[in-house]
């Protein structure tokens, strides 16, 4: 059984800019969530995708976009990059029916400086 | 969301028990409380959760308090490699989202 996997590892981007971040979720999951971690807080969730449709979504702008494939693994877009996007993205991913308790289980994070 | 509170911080020598509390004094019936730890810059590490009764694992022990108000992440023979930021989290039972506060960085000395 692989775990979750998320790439790349480190991006450096400047202002403006576009970028996707990727993930693999663990063999056998279903559902994927996106979070936000800035250097020295707590992950802010972005959002969840199950089954390629989102479902839930945290106080994070439009600009910041997702999608699910059908083998589950995920994108995460982010349109017009700012300073403050500069953080560690984290993906989890869990099984079963949304909204039922399934434990996550989160990737090793991209790191994202924008310039 | 149920909210927590956890101390910023805690020392703990190796080999000791290291027990880290946290407060979640508005949590509802259908609530559960998870516990998660990240090594530095590392993705969130799942350790244990419960609802209700005490839980226990190959990692650690939940100990939930009976009006489960308060809660206790006890692991028993600490490490240096348990040094890491524990994250305690009330999970609502409708939701998939986790919502994470500043956690307690237990530093474990030898």
């Amino acid at each position: 059984e692989t775990g979750v996997t998320q790439s790349p590892t480190h991006l450096i981007k400047t202002r403006g800019q576009q970028v996707t971040l990727r993930c693999s979720s663990q063999s056998g999951h279903n559902t994927v969530s996106w979070y936000q971690q800035a250097l020295g807080q707590g992950p802010q969730f972005i959002f969840q995708y199950y089954r390629e449709e989102e479902n839930g979504r945290g106080n994070f702008p439009p600009r910041f976009s997702g999608l699910q494939f059908p083998n589950y693994s995920s994108e995460l877009n982010v349109n017009a990059l700012e300073l403050d996007d500069s953080a560690l993205y984290l993906c989890a991913s869990s099984a079963g029916l949304a909204g039922l308790q399934e434990t996550q289980y989160f990737g090793p994070g991209t790191r994202l400086l924008v310039l | 969301d149920a909210k927590t509170t956890q101390p910023t911080s805690m020392d703990c020598a190796e080999g000791r028990a290291a027990n880290l509390p946290c407060n979640h004094s508005t949590i509802s019936g259908n609530e559960y409380v998870y516990w998660y730890r990240q090594i530095h810059s590392q993705g969130p590490q799942y350790i244990i959760h419960g609802l209700k009764n005490n839980e226990t694992n190959e990692m650690a022990s939940l100990i939930i308090t009976e009006d489960r108000k308060s809660s206790t992440l006890i692991l028993p023979h600490a490490t240096l490699r348990d040094t890491a930021v524990y994250y305690c989290i009330v999970r609502v039972g409708d939701t998939d989202k986790l919502i994470f506060g500043t956690g307690t960085r237990l530093q474990v000395f030898p």
